[in-house]
């Protein structure tokens, strides 16, 4: 049975600080892993997918990672600013195209 | 273009009532998955719609069901309510099936009494 973890559940940075996300699930047999940003009351805002036969992909100051052997995502952010602060999900879709999330890292940037 | 509609945003019921909440995926998006919210348990997945036949399934009771329309809108009813309940529910939409970028409705919040 899939599980996704995140650690920290939470971080607080100071602005313009570079930061890592990190995310690992148990089973390698995935489809491919999304990294999401949810605001306080709102519904999730997609930043990144990487399908499994992909290593990395960037859009703008975020960058996601996927090392499908060890069973880890990473999310960076760079030169982070008060706007990052949000709540960050990652989620697996499996082979059998059912999703599963963890419970996310809740990002405070320090003005 | 609009986003995924969710309605309605806020929902207050009672014990062994039932409820609809509705979504309308955002235009040429075929796949329309249900999500459940919750502080304790996070975010399960529900069930997934394309073209008016569920497509998949997650691990809740037969209370929480579903359905799609012509026009891939979607339903999702929950009879005999309990305080568990309680939730943010959340709609997502895709184009196709099968690891598409899913884009996310407000969300209904539902606070059962």
């Amino acid at each position: 049975k899939q599980e996704v973890t995140q650690i920290p559940a939470a971080l607080s940075v100071p602005e313009g600080e570079n930061l890592v996300l990190n995310c690992s699930f148990t089973d390698s047999a995935i489809y491919n892993l999304q990294w999401f940003r949810q605001d306080p009351g709102k519904g999730l805002t997609s930043l990144l997918l990487i399908q499994s036969s992909q290593r990395e992909q960037t859009s703008g100051r975020l960058n996601a990672s996927l090392d499908k052997s060890s069973g880890r995502s990473t999310l960076y952010i760079a030169a982070s600013q008060p706007g990052d602060s949000a709540t960050y999900l990652c989620a697996v879709m499996n082979r059998d195209d059912k999703i599963i999330f963890g419970k996310g890292t809740r990002l405070h940037i320090l003005p | 273009k609009a986003g995924v509609t969710q309605t309605p945003r806020y929902l207050i019921k009672t014990r062994g009532q039932q409820v609809t909440l509705s979504c309308s995926p955002i235009s040429g998006h075929r796949s329309v998955s249900w999500y459940q919210q919750t502080p304790g348990q996070g975010l399960q997945f529900l069930f997934e719609y394309f073209s008016e036949t569920q497509r998949n399934k997650g691990n809740f009771p037969g209370r929480f069901s579903g359905r799609q329309f012509s026009n891939s809108r979607s339903e999702m009813n929950v009879s005999t309510l309990e305080l568990g309940d309680s939730a943010l529910y959340l709609c997502a939409s895709s184009l196709n099936s099968g690891g598409h970028i899913q884009y996310f409705g407000a969300g209904t919040r539902l606070s059962v009494l």
